[in-house]
């Protein structure tokens, strides 16, 4: 079975600081990873994913993610906070022969200190 | 132009109820879904249909049932509604060969 573990329901930078968000997950089967983000009160979009290929995967608004299949972790980071990217961010795993299903972590509040 | 677009986006009812939520995607998608995010903002997987066949459904109590009329639209009726049916309910849509979701904005729940 495959499950996510996101470290922290909440994270707290300063404006312009890092941004790390942990995730890990387990797969008996290559995994399909994603970030998704969702704003209060808002469906979720989408960040970046990986299926194949590069490890290192750039999304939108300067999120990054690297998958490191030893450490069976996607880490999201953002080298410069920005006040608008106060949100949750929730990573997710699928896999080919799961029917497309996604199964998501818990989710990490992101708040932005001005 | 909405991608994945849900109605009602609030429905707020009394208890033993029935209600529907309507889905509909206009992105020329062959696989829709249904998820349930709780009050702890934990979201999981309930139904998804490809092409207005049902492929998975896990272990939802009976008193919810998916419809694909077809596979631009995935509609959820929910019989006898219950306090701890409260939550958000989100609508998926997807491409197999591109594995990636789109979301529709929610409905949010409220049985009183």
């Amino acid at each position: 079975a495959q499950s996510v573990t996101q470290l922290g329901s909440h994270v707290s930078v300063s404006e312009g600081a890092l941004v790390l968000l942990r995730c890990n997950y387990s797969s008996s089967v290559p995994p399909y990873l994603f970030w998704y983000v969702q704003y209060p009160n808002q469906g979720l979009q989408l960040l970046l994913k990986y299926t194949t290929g590069a490890t290192l995967v750039k999304g939108i608004n300067g999120f990054e993610a690297e998958f490191k299949k030893s450490e069976t972790s996607f880490h999201l980071t953002k080298p410069s906070a920005h006040m608008s990217d106060a949100a949750e961010y929730f990573c997710a795993v699928s896999s080919y022969n799961q029917g497309g299903k996604l199964i998501f972590g818990q989710g990490t509040e992101l708040s932005v200190k001005p | 132009d909405t991608a994945v677009s849900q109605t009602p986006k609030y429905l707020v009812t009394q208890m033993g109820n029935d209600k529907s939520i309507k889905c509909e995607q206009n992105l020329g998608h062959d696989t829709m879904y249904w998820y349930k995010q709780d009050s702890k903002k934990f979201l999981k997987i309930m139904f998804s249909y490809n092409n207005k066949e049902l492929i998975i459904n896990e272990t939802v109590p009976n008193r919810f049932s998916p419809k694909s009329p077809d596979k631009a639209h995935l509609n959820l009726h929910i019989n006898s509604l219950e306090l701890g049916d409260s939550a958000v309910y989100f609508c998926a849509s997807s491409q197999p060969i591109d594995k990636t979701q789109y979301f529709g904005p929610g409905t949010r729940l409220l049985v009183l």
